[in-house]
This record gives C-alpha cells, sequence and structure tokens, in this order.
C-alpha cells in the first residue's frame, strides 16, 4: 500500500526566507505527483504537476522536484512572504488514477 | 468555467438521517472522486468514477453510495448518517490521463 509522508509537519520562518518543503512516497510505482496548497476552511489548490517522465516543475517563486527512484519529491519556495501561509499538501497519482495523499506541511511566514 | 461546484458548503445532521452531497463539474472530466478529511487522518478517498454509469470503492466507503449518471454530476449518499461521518467532504475531478485534479472548496458536514 502506497505511503506518503511530508517533512516537517509544521514550519515557521521570517519572510524573505527561501525554503523546502519533503515529500517521500514508498512506491515509485506512480504516474504523476501534484502539490496543493490548503488555506484554513478552505479547499484545495493545485500549484503544481510533475509528470512521471518530468524532474521539475516550475511557476512563479515555486519549483517542485520529483526522483521517483528514490521516492521523494521536494517543493521550494522563494522569497517566502505572509501571504503564503498555509498547509502544502503532497499527492502522488497511482495506477487508477488515484491520488493517495501526505497528512501536510503547516507553514507560517511571520511578517 | 466554474470547475468543481460542491453544495452545500455546511450542514448539521442528526444521527440516522440521510442526505445527498452534490458534486458538478463543467470541464467534461471523466474521472471524479469523493475524499473526506479529517484531523491527524489527512484525505481518505471514499469512491470514484472513471465515466458515466462506472463507480468503484476506495478506502473507506461504509455507510456511503454514489452513483454517475452524467458526466457532468457525481453525488454522494449518506444513507443513515453517524457521528463517526462528521467530517469535511471534497470532490474532485480530472482527466484519465492524469493530467492533475481540480477540487470543490467542501462541504463541511456535522453529524449530532
Amino acid at each position: 500500500k502506497q505511503e506518503v509522508t511530508q517533512i516537517p509537519a509544521a514550519l515557521s520562518v521570517p519572510e524573505g526566507e527561501n525554503l523546502v518543503l519533503n515529500c517521500s512516497f514508498t512506491d515509485s510505482a506512480i504516474y504523476n505527483l501534484q502539490w496543493f496548497r490548503q488555506d484554513p476552511g478552505k479547499g484545495l489548490t493545485s500549484l503544481l504537476l510533475i509528470q512521471s517522465s518530468q524532474r521539475e516543475q516550475t511557476s512563479g517563486r515555486l519549483n517542485a522536484s520529483l526522483d521517483k527512484s528514490s521516492g521523494r519529491s521536494t517543493l521550494y519556495i522563494a522569497a517566502s512572504q505572509p501571504g503564503d501561509s498555509a498547509t502544502y499538501l503532497c499527492a502522488v497519482i497511482e495506477y487508477g488514477n488515484k491520488l493517495v495523499f501526505g497528512a501536510g506541511t503547516i507553514l507560517r511566514v511571520k511578517s | 468555467n466554474a470547475g468543481v461546484t460542491q453544495t452545500p458548503k455546511f450542514q448539521v445532521l442528526k444521527t440516522g438521517q440521510s442526505m445527498t452531497l452534490q458534486c458538478a463539474q463543467d470541464m467534461n472530466h471523466e474521472y471524479m472522486s469523493w475524499y473526506r478529511q479529517d484531523p491527524g487522518m489527512g484525505l481518505r478517498l471514499i469512491h470514484y468514477s472513471v465515466g458515466a454509469g462506472i463507480t468503484d470503492q476506495g478506502e473507506v466507503p461504509n455507510g456511503y453510495n454514489v452513483s454517475r449518471s452524467t458526466t457532468e454530476d457525481f453525488p454522494l449518499r449518506l444513507l443513515s448518517a453517524a457521528p463517526s461521518q462528521t467530517s469535511v467532504y471534497f470532490c474532485a475531478s480530472s482527466y484519465t490521463d492524469r493530467r492533475g485534479y481540480t477540487f470543490g472548496s467542501g462541504t463541511r458536514l456535522t453529524v449530532v
């Protein structure tokens, strides 16, 4: 059974710092990996989708990498801002197009 | 383009009552699914559908029914609500070629 782990569980940083969120998965037979953001009491917003044939994707200040062989993905956030404060969820897309989620990293960026 | 629309946003039920959570998407996605999100448990798959007329169970299907009569709609029915079904429910959709998912804004359900 696929298991997805996100480290750290929570992170508090001062504004302007660059930071890295980690995601690991136990079964490398995945198709794609998707990073989401969730604000308190809200739904999930897709940030980046990395296809299995890709090694990274970039959108603005966000960069996500994928290493299928080692079962790892990282989400890099450059020059963090208070508006980046949210829960970040990593999900692998496996056989049957099913999503398996990690528990998330709660990020707080202090001004 | 509305994306994935869920109704209602909030609901309080008494134990034993039944209800239907609605989900609709206007992106012509073949794949639709329901998740529940609980503190400490993350998001877990309840039921999913790969197209009209085709549904299957996910990780936590007990106490829930689904049907898919059209591509656009995928309602989730609670047959006899229990306090253990208190949760936030999310509907999601995608193309079957694994291009990534779009989520609705969620339904917060409380069963008393």
